[in-house]
Formats: structure tokens, C-alpha cells, sequence
């Protein structure tokens, strides 16, 4: 058990609508990270949320949003889905941005239809 | 895109036997890391190896780094079914805020 937790564990939904993905950080943690994972594949980097803004950011299109609360908890919200965007969807949390241990949540499977 | 590839894709082994998977990257690296997933769900830290160390214990695991070639090994020793997993490497640059994942090698090992 990591401390981070996410939620829903699966979520199914149709191209063109929006999803909210919510991930609750370890207390204490002012970081987090989020990473899509496609079936079969490895996890592609996000963006990172530092102290509630965005410290850098893959190569994902702007429908890709993330908002960071005071509270540790956070989400990842995504516009007009497609197809592709089907995958797990991994938050992690670190003490601060350039820690060098990330703590992973069990993950978010989104089918998008 | 993926920063390393890894090797084999996949590996079957017998309860016993040692496992070794090896990972290569592309860009100057902070440290390199390994990660354990069970069927697709969160990922777990194993091992954390910095640029300037060429060698990793952990229990029954071993990390070997080679900067000059990019690449790097983990071996799991006296394998066990339960070491049935995927295992990741992943990259941290020296921007230090993100990790790069390579593809990942699929273990099996028969009890």
C-alpha cells in the first residue's frame, strides 16, 4: 500500500464526452504526477502538478487538464475523449517535484467507446 | 514516446531459477528505476540506482547501471511465482520531474 489512492477504478464512456479522474495524494505530499498507460505498453508522462500548478508536461494536447488542491487530493480531467484515450490512468505523489521516489495509486481503467 | 527499450519483451523462468531483464535509454539520465506492476494495476518502486553508482542491492534483487552504454540490468535471484509480474525501468532526467518508461518485460515464473 502506497498511501495514494484513485478513483473510479474503471470508468466507461463514449468519444466526444468529458471525464474527471480524481487521485488522493499521500499527507504531506505537494507533488503529483499523472500517467496514461495503454494496454501492453509502458507509462507515458502527463504533466505534474507542484504546490497547485503545472511543472511540466508531456507530450499530451491541451484536452488534457489537471487541477492540484490544498488538501493533497487531485484530478485529471479530459475533454472531447477519443478512442485512443482508452488506457489506465496512474497518479503518483512525491514529497516535493524533484524527489526521487514517486508513490503510485492503483490506477483508473478508462474503456472509451 | 518511450525513452528506453527493454529485454526481453517477455520471460519464462522456473520457481528457482534467476531472472534477468536489461533496459536501455537514450538521454543523460538523474537516475535510473525500476518498477513492478500485477496485471495492469499500480506500479511499484523496487530499486532506485543514481547515475554515478554501477551496482544495486536490494534482498534478492541486483541493479547494474552502465552510463557509457546507457544501459542497465535487474536481476531477481531464486525467482518465485509470486515475482509473476511486469517489470519497468524508467528514467529520471536531470530536470528531475518526470520518468520515462521503457516497455516493460512480462515475467512469468512456474511454481
Amino acid at each position: 500500500e502506497t498511501g495514494v489512492t484513485q478513483s473510479p477504478t474503471h470508468l466507461i464512456k463514449t468519444r466526444g464526452q468529458q471525464v474527471t479522474l480524481r487521485c488522493s495524494s499521500q499527507s504531506g505530499h505537494n507533488t503529483v504526477s499523472w500517467y496514461q498507460q495503454a494496454l501492453g505498453q509502458g507509462p507515458q508522462f502527463i504533466f505534474q502538478y507542484y504546490r497547485e500548478e503545472e511543472n511540466g508536461r508531456g507530450n499530451f494536447p491541451p484536452r488534457f487538464s489537471g487541477l492540484q488542491f490544498p488538501n493533497y487530493s487531485s484530478e485529471l480531467n479530459v475533454n472531447a475523449l477519443e478512442l485512443d484515450d482508452s488506457a489506465l490512468y496512474l497518479c503518483a505523489s512525491s514529497l516535493t517535484w524533484d524527489s526521487e521516489t514517486q508513490y503510485f495509486g492503483p490506477g483508473t481503467r478508462l474503456l472509451v467507446l | 514516446s518511450q525513452q528506453g527499450e527493454e529485454d526481453p519483451q517477455a520471460l519464462s523462468i522456473q520457481e528457482g531459477e534467476n531472472a534477468t531483464m536489461n533496459c536501455s535509454y537514450k538521454t543523460s539520465i538523474n537516475n535510473l528505476q525500476w518498477y513492478r506492476q500485477n496485471s495492469g494495476r499500480g506500479l511499484v518502486h523496487l530499486i532506485l540506482i543514481r547515475s554515478n553508482e554501477r551496482e544495486k542491492h536490494s534482498g534478492r534483487l541486483r541493479v547494474t547501471l552502465d552510463t557509457s552504454k546507457k544501459s542497465s540490468s535487474l536481476l531477481i535471484t531464486a525467482s518465485r511465482a509470486a515475482d509473476t509480474a511486469s517489470y519497468f525501468c524508467a528514467t529520471e532526467d536531470n530536470a528531475g520531474n518526470m520518468l520515462t518508461f521503457g516497455g516493460g518485460t512480462r515475467l512469468m515464473v512456474k511454481p
